[in-house]
Formats: structure tokens, C-alpha cells, sequence
């Protein structure tokens, strides 16, 4: 089992809709959790953090948390064309790694 | 800008060239790393340093060679690479290698081994 799961898409929405983005992680520690987004030929962006169960809402992106359940998603309401990239979701595990997963690629359709 | 630079952005060597790759970091933080990004694969972490000292190396091949010289800087230095080494070179920076360590990335370079 990989240790940080993404479905590698393309996933792609119309414009205005909600994106939803979905990761699993295998250690059961693991605290941290991070969204990053990388556009095309760009290094990854930091968008988001989380690290207690539930939801963390920041601007149109909400990171939502189950530890019980070991997945975490992001949220993007109102979708745009701008919001087309690679959201990289990262995990820092109980063994103070940081491992990234393969990425989904996003796709908002105008 | 997330004020993290890497230098140069975009270098094309030989097999038998030297070569090196400097990032510099202006965050205050004290922890750096290396990552190498290849065409649709994920992140690989290369190397950890946290106060200069090197605390992780993921089996990366002697022909990639790190150097630390202090908090704000970070260097890779390149030997004899091979054609499967052309990949994004991502630099990054955290507060430290412990709590909630966010990273934020460099611009990269981008290495092509011909």
C-alpha cells in the first residue's frame, strides 16, 4: 500500500461548480496535513493546512479531516479556470516524514 | 514569490560536466531540502538538513552531492550525471524538520543531461 493516495484524474468541473479532492494515507499518526498546488512547469504552492479532525475553511477552500477514516480533501467552491492545476496533498507521518502523493490534476472548464 | 530562490533556472549539462545548483532561503527558517520532480512521478525527497547539519539521504546516488554551508543556503552539486537524472530540482524551507513543518518551494531548476 502507498503510503499517500490521490487519484491521479484528470478530474474536471464546469466553471462555478465544487471541486472535490481526495487523499488516504496509511500511517495512522500521522498529525499534519497539507494541500499544495503546482501549475504547470511551476513549483508547488502551499494552500492549505490542517491538523485536527473536521473542516478548515480559507477563502473558496475548505480542507476537511478524518484521522478515523485516514483521508483528507480539499474543498474549491466556485471554481475557476485559474484553479487548474495539480493539487499535490502531503502527509508528515508519525516518523516525522513529510510524504507527497502522486497529485490530481484539475481541469475547470469555462 | 515565496522567498525561496534557486539558481539558475534552467541548466543543460553533459554527462561528464560539474555543475551546481544553489538555493537560498530568506524566511528565517532552519531546515532545507532537496526534491527532484520527474515527468509524472511524484515528489522524491533527496536530502534534509536542519541547522546545517544533514539529517536525511533517501539513497540518492553519489553523483549528487549536498552542501549546507549555513541556515540560508543549500547547495547540490552535480558529477557524471546520466540522462535520467534530467528532472525539476525543487529546493524547499521549513522552520525546522519538527511541529507543524510546512514547506515552501523554490522556483526550481530545471536539468536537462544530455
Amino acid at each position: 500500500q502507498k503510503e499517500v493516495e490521490q487519484n491521479s484524474g484528470p478530474l474536471s468541473v464546469p466553471e462555478g461548480a465544487i471541486a472535490s479532492l481526495n487523499c488516504t494515507y496509511s500511517d495512522r499518526g500521522s498529525q499534519s496535513f497539507f494541500w499544495y498546488r503546482q501549475y504547470s512547469g511551476k513549483s508547488p504552492e502551499l494552500i492549505m493546512s490542517i491538523y485536527s479532525n473536521g473542516d478548515k475553511e480559507d477563502g473558496r477552500f475548505t480542507a476537511q479531516l478524518n484521522k478515523a477514516s485516514q483521508y483528507v480533501s480539499l474543498l474549491i467552491r466556485d471554481s475557476q479556470p485559474s484553479d487548474s492545476a495539480t493539487y499535490l496533498c502531503a502527509v508528515k507521518t508519525s516518523y516525522d516524514k513529510v510524504i507527497f502523493g502522486p497529485g490530481t490534476s484539475l481541469s475547470v472548464i469555462p | 514569490e515565496t522567498g525561496v530562490t534557486q539558481t539558475p533556472r534552467h541548466l543543460v549539462m553533459g554527462m561528464t560536466n560539474k555543475k551546481s545548483l544553489k538555493c537560498e532561503q530568506h524566511l528565517g527558517h532552519n531546515a532545507m531540502y532537496w526534491y527532484k520532480q520527474s515527468a509524472k512521478k511524484p515528489l522524491e525527497l533527496m536530502f534534509v538538513y536542519n541547522f546545517k547539519e544533514q539529517t536525511e539521504n533517501n539513497s540518492v546516488p553519489s553523483r549528487f552531492s549536498p552542501e549546507c554551508p549555513n541556515s540560508s543556503h543549500l547547495f547540490l552539486h552535480l558529477h557524471t550525471l546520466q540522462p535520467e537524472d534530467s528532472a525539476l530540482y525543487l529546493c524547499a524551507s521549513s522552520q525546522n524538520t519538527g511541529g507543524a513543518y510546512e514547506q515552501y518551494f523554490g522556483p526550481g531548476t530545471r536539468l536537462t543531461v544530455t
